[in-house]
């Protein structure tokens, strides 16, 4: 069966620090892999996607970059972070085919200060 | 551009109560549509996918519609229990076809308390 790790958990950064959030997914081959940031009082928003190692897409500007090194990791970084960065961070996988779910990691709650 | 709106925003019920959770959608050009929970400081849990040809899916005690003509969802839960309690979210996968690579519109979700 197919599982997805996404670590850490919790991250108490300072401001002006990088940061590096990672996230595997075990047990499929090939998976669209995608970042979400869900914002204190606001919907989840879909950051990046990659549908290949080193296929990166952007959805909003932003102080985030994204990363694919490996077909089942995904990386998620900023070399300065800001107060507005804070939020709960969550990777997803779906199958490359299309009609299919998605499956979320468990987060990582990031707060910036 | 796509917009998911969830009504209401907080649901309270007695356990035991069936339920009704909605959401609707401008865009009617989805791929599918999918029900997740979320529980506090947790990730999402998928409960239910429903297909843009299909009007309804089943699992246990939840039942999901689907018109895509008029945009919109509705997620039933029967007997609701002290463990539903949850934020339920909907998400439509955008636009149709190839390009829309999975990418995933949620609805700002209902919080659920159903208490015993």
């Amino acid at each position: 069966s197919q599982t997805i790790h996404q670590w850490p958990a919790t991250l108490v950064q300072p401001v002006g620090s990088p940061l590096s959030l990672e996230c595997t997914v075990e047990g499929t081959s090939n998976p669209n892999l995608y970042w979400y940031r869900q914002a204190a009082g606001r919907g989840l928003q879909l950051l990046f996607y990659s549908v290949g190692i080193g296929q990166i897409s952007s959805e909003v500007p932003q102080n985030l970059s994204a990363s694919r090194p490996q077909d089942r990791q995904f990386i998620l970084s900023s070399k300065k972070l800001l107060l507005s960065d804070s939020g709960f961070y969550l990777c997803a996988w779906s199958p490359i085919w299309m009609g299919t779910e998605a499956f979320f990691g468990q987060g990582t709650r990031l707060t910036v200060v | 551009k796509q917009e998911v709106t969830q009504i209401p925003a907080a649901l309270s019920v007695p356990e035991g109560e069936n339920l009704v959770l909605n959401c609707s959608f401008t865009d009617s050009a989805i791929y599918n549509l999918q029900w997740f929970r979320q529980d506090p400081g947790k990730g999402l849990t998928s409960l239910l996918l429903i297909q843009s040809s299909q009007r309804e899916q089943t699992s246990g005690r939840l039942n999901a519609s689907l018109d895509k003509s008029s945009g919109r969802s509705t997620l039933y839960i029967a007997a609701s229990q002290p463990g539903d309690s949850a934020t339920y979210l909907c998400a439509v996968t955008r636009g149709a076809g190839g390009t829309s690579y999975g990418k995933l519109t949620f609805g700002q979700g209902t919080i659920l308390t159903v208490h015993p």
